[in-house]
């Protein structure tokens, strides 16, 4: 079946250290997307990417990195720049950045920094 | 400002009984208004979707509204089950500067009591 893989499904980190978050699809999708999940707040766009090699600051982009070497791969690396890291983090894709279709979700990774 | 505002925060139905979720916007320009039901520890997952010239679609026991005069969407259950207990999210897509953006709404959470 074809879907988005997020991994760890929990992980835990002490304070100050980067970790890197697995997103992988074989939707054959182009656009990919990172969103964070808090409590009471819609979901917050981290960063997206509308093709291999590309991608784009989204609305809070600040102590986060990704890349994208590969289609099917869009990994997200929480550094410890970021103020507030845990949270709810979650992937997405759908085929084109600019069409209708729906955004499909993988089902999350749960960060916590202690 | 672009905001999706839902309503109410929570609600607690008892199962078989019809419940209606509300969802408010301001973004522009607009495209389309999706519903996405999202089960705790898990990614959303798309219900239906509703474009400019659309007011009404059913997805099973799902029915959705809009109204895009008054930038108003409702949500309607019916003949709940255990099984829609989740949160509800609201989301607007739209172009802006070429570009195609989300604005998700803050979701309400309905627990179906037996």
């Amino acid at each position: 079946d074809g879907g988005i893989t997020q991994s760890p499904k929990y992980l835990f980190r002490k304070e100050g250290q980067n970790v890197t978050l697995s997103c992988e699809q074989n939707l054959n999708h182009d656009a990919m997307y990172w969103y964070r999940q808090d409590p009471g707040q819609g979901l917050r766009l981290i960063y997206y990417s509308q093709i291999v090699n590309d991608f784009q600051k989204g609305d809070i982009a600040e102590g986060y990195s990704v890349s994208r070497e590969k289609k099917e791969s869009f990994p997200l690396t929480v550094t410890s720049a970021q103020k507030n890291p845990t949270a709810f983090y979650l992937c997405a894709s759908k085929e084109k950045q600019q069409d209708n279709s729906p955004l499909h979700f993988g089902n999350g990774t749960r960060l916590t920094v202690t | 400002k672009n905001q999706v505002e839902q309503s109410p925060q929570s609600l607690i139905i008892l199962e078989g009984k019809n419940c209606t979720l509300q969802c408010n916007y301001t973004v522009s320009p607009f495209s389309n208004l999706r519903w996405y039901k999202q089960d705790t520890g898990r990614g959303p997952v798309s219900l239906t979707i509703m474009t400019f010239s659309e007011n009404t679609k059913s997805n099973g026991r799902y029915t959705a509204t809009l109204d895009a005069d008054t930038k108003q969407s409702s949500l309607h259950i019916t003949a709940s089950q255990l099984s829609d207990s989740a949160s509800y999210i609201c989301v607007v897509g739209g172009t802006t500067s070429g570009t195609y953006k989300y604005i998700f709404g803050t979701g309400t959470r309905l627990k179906v009591l037996a």
